[in-house]
């Protein structure tokens, strides 16, 4: 089966880094994504790694290691509002666009 | 300009009758994606339109599940004869064609509740 492995909840305080992990296992790997979800909100995209590394935009970095079926998120100068739900997402198809395999999210908490 | 667009934001209904959900892409967005989400959980992919392409229903969980998209842009899913089981927030989404690297952009949802 497909599945996507990432913690329930993390807890951090404002001004510190989280790392927020996802483990995959999935039929087909053609990048991981992250997307972030405020309450009873859209969820919206933070990151894409297809190829092993980082990757940096601002805050967030992503991270991924094929051979290891791995990555992470990794959140730094946390603020308040980055209290949300984190999810990680395969796209396991190799044709343009198709569909995202989601994990289970991870909610964040800051607290100040 | 205008993200994606869902109707009608919620949606109560008995048991047993038909619901319409309907999702508004970005224009110039040929690929339209339906998920459902249930509280506290992930999203569940349903169904995958890609400009004139057969979609990919291989997410939908179903024969009472079905899913149209007309001139390639705005789309409808039908639930039909609902069950308690199929309250969830359905959410839509779109990209651009090119790789994975395009970013799925999400409407705010319908959030269906079967009484």
């Amino acid at each position: 089966g497909q599945s996507l492995e990432q913690p329930s909840e993390v807890t951090a305080v404002e001004g510190a880094i989280v790392q927020i992990n996802c483990t995959y296992q999935t039929s087909g790997f053609y990048g991981l994504s992250w997307y972030q979800q405020h309450d009873g909100g859209a969820p919206t995209f933070l990151s894409y790694n297809a190829l092993d590394g980082l990757e940096e935009t601002g805050r967030f970095s992503s991270f991924l290691s094929r051979s290891d079926s791995y990555g992470y998120l990794l959140l730094q100068e946390l603020q308040m509002k980055d209290s949300a739900s984190y999810f990680c997402a395969v796209r396991d198809q190799d044709n343009q666009g198709g569909k995202l395999i989601f994990g289970q999210g991870t909610e964040l908490s800051v607290k100040p | 300009g205008a993200g994606v667009s869902q109707s009608p934001s919620n949606k109560v209904t008995e048991k047993g009758k038909d619901v319409e959900l309907r999702c508004d892409p970005i224009s110039g967005h040929t690929a339209l994606y339906w998920y459902r989400q249930s509280l506290g959980q992930g999203l569940e992919f349903l169904i995958y339109f890609q400009g004139n392409s057969a979609p990919d229903k291989s997410g939908l969980p179903s024969d009472r599940f079905s899913a149209e998209r007309t001139g390639g842009s705005v789309s409808t899913l039908t639930i039909q004869r609902t069950q308690q089981e199929d309250s969830a927030v359905y959410l839509c989404a779109s990209s651009k064609l090119g790789g994975g690297n395009q970013p799925q952009h999400f409407g705010d949802g319908t959030r269906l509740s079967i009484l």
